[in-house]
Protein backbone atom coordinates (compact mmCIF):
# COMPACT_ATOMS: atom_id res chain seq x y z
CA UNK A 1 0.00 0.00 0.00
CA UNK A 2 1.24 3.30 -0.94
CA UNK A 3 1.08 5.24 2.74
CA UNK A 4 0.33 8.79 2.76
CA UNK A 5 1.67 10.92 5.47
CA UNK A 6 0.16 14.70 5.89
CA UNK A 7 1.36 17.51 8.19
CA UNK A 8 1.01 19.23 10.59
CA UNK A 9 -1.60 17.16 12.14
CA UNK A 10 -3.35 20.67 13.13
CA UNK A 11 -2.81 23.80 13.22
CA UNK A 12 -4.34 26.90 14.75
CA UNK A 13 -5.18 30.22 12.70
CA UNK A 14 -6.95 33.36 11.98
CA UNK A 15 -9.32 34.52 9.30
CA UNK A 16 -7.38 36.09 6.74
CA UNK A 17 -4.11 34.10 7.81
CA UNK A 18 -2.70 31.62 4.36
CA UNK A 19 -2.46 28.24 5.49
CA UNK A 20 0.03 25.57 3.94
CA UNK A 21 -1.29 21.59 4.59
CA UNK A 22 1.58 18.76 3.47
CA UNK A 23 1.44 15.79 2.07
CA UNK A 24 3.60 12.96 1.19
CA UNK A 25 3.20 9.77 -0.77
CA UNK A 26 5.56 6.56 0.21
CA UNK A 27 5.61 6.28 -3.80
CA UNK A 28 5.03 8.06 -6.73
CA UNK A 29 1.44 8.87 -7.36
CA UNK A 30 2.18 11.14 -10.38
CA UNK A 31 -1.17 13.50 -10.75
CA UNK A 32 -3.17 10.54 -8.84
CA UNK A 33 -3.82 12.70 -6.08
CA UNK A 34 -7.03 14.78 -4.45
CA UNK A 35 -8.01 16.58 -1.24
CA UNK A 36 -10.94 16.69 1.18
CA UNK A 37 -12.53 19.13 3.29
CA UNK A 38 -14.84 17.39 6.37
CA UNK A 39 -16.78 19.51 8.55
CA UNK A 40 -18.15 18.13 11.99
CA UNK A 41 -21.20 15.15 11.48
CA UNK A 42 -20.81 15.77 7.52
CA UNK A 43 -19.74 13.66 4.94
CA UNK A 44 -16.28 14.88 3.17
CA UNK A 45 -16.56 17.24 0.34
CA UNK A 46 -14.12 16.84 -2.60
CA UNK A 47 -11.58 19.77 -3.20
CA UNK A 48 -9.22 19.61 -5.60
CA UNK A 49 -8.66 16.29 -7.83
CA UNK A 50 -5.73 15.65 -10.21
CA UNK A 51 -3.41 17.57 -7.46
CA UNK A 52 -5.04 21.06 -8.51
CA UNK A 53 -7.94 20.94 -10.12
CA UNK A 54 -10.57 22.81 -8.01
CA UNK A 55 -14.22 20.59 -7.63
CA UNK A 56 -17.10 22.45 -8.98
CA UNK A 57 -17.80 25.22 -6.34
CA UNK A 58 -14.64 25.45 -4.67
CA UNK A 59 -13.98 28.82 -3.77
CA UNK A 60 -10.67 29.96 -5.68
CA UNK A 61 -8.77 30.87 -2.37
CA UNK A 62 -7.94 27.00 -2.10
CA UNK A 63 -4.98 25.51 -4.18
CA UNK A 64 -3.16 22.33 -4.78
CA UNK A 65 0.42 21.96 -6.18
CA UNK A 66 3.04 19.28 -6.06
CA UNK A 67 4.39 16.18 -8.28
CA UNK A 68 4.62 12.49 -7.33
CA UNK A 69 5.61 12.12 -3.58
CA UNK A 70 5.35 15.53 -2.34
CA UNK A 71 1.45 17.62 -2.63
CA UNK A 72 0.31 21.01 -1.28
CA UNK A 73 -2.96 22.89 -0.12
CA UNK A 74 -2.83 26.20 0.43
CA UNK A 75 -5.67 28.30 1.68
CA UNK A 76 -4.82 32.39 0.79
CA UNK A 77 -7.03 33.41 3.21
CA UNK A 78 -8.89 31.53 5.76
CA UNK A 79 -12.65 32.03 6.20
CA UNK A 80 -14.70 31.30 8.86
CA UNK A 81 -16.27 28.24 6.97
CA UNK A 82 -12.96 26.67 6.10
CA UNK A 83 -12.57 25.81 9.19
CA UNK A 84 -12.76 22.08 9.23
CA UNK A 85 -10.12 18.70 9.03
CA UNK A 86 -8.86 18.46 5.74
CA UNK A 87 -7.44 14.82 4.35
CA UNK A 88 -4.94 13.90 0.90
CA UNK A 89 -5.90 11.03 -0.60
CA UNK A 90 -3.83 8.97 -3.38
CA UNK A 91 -6.12 6.99 -6.40
CA UNK A 92 -2.85 5.73 -8.24
CA UNK A 93 -2.96 2.21 -6.64
CA UNK A 94 -6.00 1.20 -3.98
CA UNK A 95 -6.87 4.42 -2.58
CA UNK A 96 -5.23 5.65 0.52
CA UNK A 97 -5.93 8.89 2.65
CA UNK A 98 -3.89 10.83 4.60
CA UNK A 99 -3.96 10.90 8.73
CA UNK A 100 -6.10 14.39 8.19
CA UNK A 101 -5.00 18.14 9.58
CA UNK A 102 -7.06 19.93 11.81
CA UNK A 103 -7.05 23.47 10.85
CA UNK A 104 -9.11 25.07 14.42
CA UNK A 105 -9.25 28.88 15.39
CA UNK A 106 -6.18 30.25 16.51
CA UNK B 1 -24.98 15.84 -10.63
CA UNK B 2 -25.31 12.10 -9.01
CA UNK B 3 -26.72 11.73 -5.62
CA UNK B 4 -26.19 9.19 -3.20
CA UNK B 5 -28.19 7.91 0.28
CA UNK B 6 -27.03 5.20 2.23
CA UNK B 7 -29.52 3.43 4.77
CA UNK B 8 -29.54 0.29 6.14
CA UNK B 9 -26.88 0.71 8.92
CA UNK B 10 -27.12 -0.83 12.65
CA UNK B 11 -26.24 -2.47 15.61
CA UNK B 12 -24.89 -6.04 15.07
CA UNK B 13 -23.01 -8.48 17.41
CA UNK B 14 -19.63 -9.38 16.22
CA UNK B 15 -19.52 -12.34 14.34
CA UNK B 16 -22.06 -11.40 12.82
CA UNK B 17 -23.86 -9.75 9.35
CA UNK B 18 -25.12 -6.51 7.85
CA UNK B 19 -25.89 -5.07 4.15
CA UNK B 20 -25.75 -1.61 3.40
CA UNK B 21 -26.84 -0.13 0.30
CA UNK B 22 -25.73 2.93 -1.29
CA UNK B 23 -29.06 4.60 -3.92
CA UNK B 24 -28.06 6.33 -6.66
CA UNK B 25 -30.11 9.07 -8.50
CA UNK B 26 -28.79 11.49 -11.49
CA UNK B 27 -26.43 8.77 -12.58
CA UNK B 28 -26.69 5.11 -13.86
CA UNK B 29 -24.08 3.56 -11.64
CA UNK B 30 -23.59 0.72 -14.38
CA UNK B 31 -21.88 3.40 -16.13
CA UNK B 32 -19.09 4.87 -12.99
CA UNK B 33 -16.80 3.14 -11.05
CA UNK B 34 -17.69 3.52 -7.25
CA UNK B 35 -16.21 3.26 -4.11
CA UNK B 36 -17.01 2.54 -0.09
CA UNK B 37 -15.28 4.29 2.27
CA UNK B 38 -15.57 4.60 6.26
CA UNK B 39 -14.91 6.73 9.71
CA UNK B 40 -14.85 5.04 12.96
CA UNK B 41 -15.58 7.09 15.47
CA UNK B 42 -13.33 10.53 15.98
CA UNK B 43 -10.67 8.54 13.26
CA UNK B 44 -9.68 9.34 9.63
CA UNK B 45 -11.13 7.92 6.40
CA UNK B 46 -10.73 4.49 5.03
CA UNK B 47 -11.31 3.26 1.69
CA UNK B 48 -12.87 -0.21 2.12
CA UNK B 49 -13.65 -1.12 -1.62
CA UNK B 50 -14.70 -0.32 -5.19
CA UNK B 51 -16.59 -1.38 -7.57
CA UNK B 52 -15.44 -1.02 -11.12
CA UNK B 53 -18.32 -0.12 -14.40
CA UNK B 54 -19.81 -2.67 -16.43
CA UNK B 55 -17.84 -1.68 -19.24
CA UNK B 56 -14.55 -1.38 -17.71
CA UNK B 57 -15.00 -5.02 -16.65
CA UNK B 58 -17.27 -4.99 -13.81
CA UNK B 59 -14.59 -6.44 -11.27
CA UNK B 60 -14.53 -5.38 -7.33
CA UNK B 61 -11.19 -4.97 -5.24
CA UNK B 62 -11.05 -4.74 -1.90
CA UNK B 63 -8.83 -3.35 1.64
CA UNK B 64 -6.90 -6.06 3.35
CA UNK B 65 -8.75 -5.41 6.47
CA UNK B 66 -12.07 -6.93 4.73
CA UNK B 67 -10.91 -8.64 2.31
CA UNK B 68 -12.89 -11.82 2.30
CA UNK B 69 -15.79 -10.51 4.87
CA UNK B 70 -17.05 -8.17 2.47
CA UNK B 71 -18.51 -7.84 -0.86
CA UNK B 72 -19.86 -5.34 -2.72
CA UNK B 73 -22.47 -5.59 -5.46
CA UNK B 74 -25.05 -3.88 -7.68
CA UNK B 75 -28.51 -4.03 -8.47
CA UNK B 76 -28.95 -1.81 -12.27
CA UNK B 77 -32.58 -2.51 -11.91
CA UNK B 78 -32.40 -0.47 -8.99
CA UNK B 79 -29.93 1.89 -9.61
CA UNK B 80 -28.29 0.58 -6.29
CA UNK B 81 -24.84 -0.77 -4.64
CA UNK B 82 -24.77 -2.76 -1.87
CA UNK B 83 -22.08 -3.68 0.67
CA UNK B 84 -22.15 -6.78 2.51
CA UNK B 85 -20.55 -7.22 5.44
CA UNK B 86 -20.04 -11.08 6.94
CA UNK B 87 -18.11 -11.51 10.16
CA UNK B 88 -18.00 -8.52 11.29
CA UNK B 89 -15.50 -7.44 14.77
CA UNK B 90 -15.54 -4.27 16.86
CA UNK B 91 -13.26 -2.42 14.80
CA UNK B 92 -15.63 -2.60 11.74
CA UNK B 93 -17.85 0.25 13.62
CA UNK B 94 -17.78 3.30 11.95
CA UNK B 95 -19.88 5.31 9.34
CA UNK B 96 -20.08 3.67 5.82
CA UNK B 97 -20.20 6.05 2.56
CA UNK B 98 -20.39 5.42 -0.85
CA UNK B 99 -19.06 7.20 -3.46
CA UNK B 100 -17.75 7.95 -7.18
CA UNK B 101 -14.92 7.35 -8.31
CA UNK B 102 -13.96 10.38 -11.31
CA UNK B 103 -11.02 11.91 -12.75
CA UNK B 104 -7.43 10.15 -11.83
CA UNK B 105 -8.89 8.31 -9.02
CA UNK B 106 -10.67 11.34 -6.69
CA UNK B 107 -13.92 10.77 -4.59
CA UNK B 108 -16.64 12.77 -5.64
CA UNK B 109 -20.64 12.94 -4.37
CA UNK B 110 -20.44 11.69 -1.05
CA UNK B 111 -23.85 10.31 0.71
CA UNK B 112 -24.60 11.06 3.97
CA UNK B 113 -23.19 7.84 5.79
CA UNK B 114 -24.88 5.25 7.54
CA UNK B 115 -23.60 4.13 10.70
CA UNK B 116 -22.37 0.43 11.75
CA UNK B 117 -21.59 -0.54 15.21
CA UNK B 118 -20.59 -3.72 16.19
CA UNK B 119 -20.44 -4.33 20.06
CA UNK B 120 -22.42 -7.56 22.44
Amino acid sequence: DIQMTQSPSSVSASVGDRVTITCRASQDVTNWFAWYQQKPGKAPKLLIYGVSFLASGVPSRFSGSGSGTDFTLTISSLQPEDFAIYYCQQGKTLPTFGQGTKVDIK
Amino acid sequence: EGQLVESGGGLVKPGGSIRVSCAASGLTINNVWMSWVRQAPGKGLEWVGRLISKIDGGTTDYAAPVKGRFTISRDDSRNMMYLQMNNLKTEDTAVYYCTIVTTLGALDSWGQGTLVTVSS
